[in-house]
């Protein structure tokens, strides 16, 4: 069965940094295209990082939203990915999603920025 | 960035009823194009990919089509379990992009 597990969210200052994390299980992690996607009501479903497998030398791609900001990497001997968000803003306020290139999902993790 | 606007953003319908969900791109998506499914509180579950391919395990109630920007979601005799927000999905474009949802309600 295939299971994603996102962890490390909760509140935090603008301005701030947070690290979220995905844990995996039930697939080959390490040739699969892994996303985080958010979702708040303001804004709807936004993708914002992707991570491409160990062959495309872990290529990276970022919505415009976060780019310089955010950063995915990931761990193929965890089978994990991970979130590094830096200089939050108040408007990165959502549920953080981790996915298997949009067909799997986690339950998603809350990120709220706010003094 | 491909915009996804879809319509109706809110559908009233009855159990039984055939319902279409539409989802037009502001350009050539090549059926990139998946549907999900959102109950409150949960993650979107995938339902259609590619705009025709349903998913394992979902039924065959649901359908898709469409080409170039127009898409549809069918599902031919709601049930109970199908209200919630369903949302159209793009993959053409390295840039994934969502449509802002239609929320189907009990009548």
């Amino acid at each position: 069965e295939v299971q994603l597990m996102e962890t490390g969210g909760g509140l935090v200052q603008p301005g701030k940094s947070l690290k979220l994390t995905c844990a995996t299980s039930g697939f080959t992690f390490s040739t699969a295209w892994m996303n985080w996607v958010r979702q708040s009501p303001e804004k709807g479903l936004e993708w914002i990082a992707r991570i491409k497998p160990k062959s495309t030398n872990y290529a990276t791609e970022y919505a415009e939203s976060v780019k310089g900001r955010f950063t995915i990497s990931r761990d193929d001997s965890k089978s994990s990915i991970y979130l590094q968000m830096n200089s939050l803003k108040e408007e990165d306020t959502a549920t953080y999603y981790c996915t298997r290139q949009l067909g799997y999902w986690g339950q998603g993790v809350m990120v709220t920025v706010s003094s | 960035d491909i915009q996804m606007t879809q319509s109706p953003s809110l559908l009233s319908a009855s159990v039984g009823d055939r319902v279409t969900i539409n989802c037009k791109a502001s350009q050539n998506i090549n059926k990139y194009l998946n549907w999900y499914q959102q109950k409150l509180g949960e993650a979107p579950k995938l339902l259609i990919y590619n705009t025709n391919n349903l998913q394992t395990g979902i039924p065959s109630r649901f359908s898709g089509s469409g080409s170039g920007t127009d898409y549809t979601l069918t599902i031919s005799s709601l049930q109970p379990e199908d209200f919630g927000t369903y949302f159209c999905f793009q993959h053409n474009s390295w840039m994934y992009t969502f449509g802002a949802g239609t929320k189907l309600e009990l009548k």
